[in-house]
């Protein structure tokens, strides 16, 4: 079945740092690809999406782009913010239920 | 619009009772999610129904657990006997069920469990 493995935190990180979580997979078919974040106490929140090989989603200053060859789907921030510190999920699927990675905690100090 | 919703968001109960949690989609949203997330761990797949149709049922669905969808509006997950190791969030997630590839599944805030 379908796999995704995304880079163990916690991360910790001075704010306006660059960040990059790592997440590949593995899949059959052409899934979706996903980033979720999930703030304490609260349920999982869509940060981006890209549906289609190339395809580069975008939200809030994160970025992450589908590449077919590497079977990744990394997120990157240019200067992160305290009120990012949250656990981010990979996740892959779309119409069908979603596998994800085990989570990245991040931690943004002022 | 209001989101998807769940309740109740806490539950704390005896090992051997039985709960119920419910779950609230987006209007108009034919699928509905049922996962289960353990500290420190993503989020697994429990099961899904497409209207009041359930779909497909993930192992980790043993025969303790039963969820509905009666009007293929809301949805029920009911656990019977628990047990210590069904402590986790219960999270639930619509999406539009058109059948498109890139079809996204919001989430609801969650119902947490803890069974002493």
């Amino acid at each position: 079945g379908d796999s995704v493995t995304q880079m163990e935190g916690p991360v910790t990180l001075s704010e306006e740092a660059c960040l990059t979580i790592n997440c590949t997979y593995t899949a059959t078919g052409y899934p979706s690809l996903f980033w979720y974040v999930q703030y304490p106490g609260e349920g999982l929140q869509l940060l981006l999406k890209a549906t289609k090989a190339d395809d580069k989603g975008s939200n809030k200053g994160f970025e992450a782009t589908y590449r077919k060859e590497t079977t990744s789907f990394h997120l990157e921030k240019g200067s992160v913010q305290v009120s990012d510190s949250a656990v981010y999920f990979c996740a892959v699927g779309g119409n069908t239920p979603l596998v994800f990675g085990k989570g990245t905690r991040l931690s943004v100090i002022a | 619009d209001t989101g998807v919703s769940q309740d109740p968001r806490h539950k704390i109960t005896k090992r051997g009772q039985n709960v119920t949690f419910r779950c609230d989609p987006i209007s108009e949203h034919n699928r509905l999610y049922w996962y289960r997330q353990t500290l420190g761990q993503g989020p697994e797949f429990l099961t899904y129904f497409q209207n009041e149709a359930q779909l497909e049922k993930s192992r980790l669905l043993s025969d303790r657990f039963s969820a509905e969808r009666p009007k293929g509006s809301f949805s029920t997950l009911e656990i019977q006997r628990t047990e210590q190791g069904d402590s986790a969030m219960y999270l639930c997630a619509s999406s539009s069920g058109q059948g498109a590839r890139q079809e996204t599944q919001y989430f609801g805030p969650g119902t947490r469990l803890l069974v002493l």
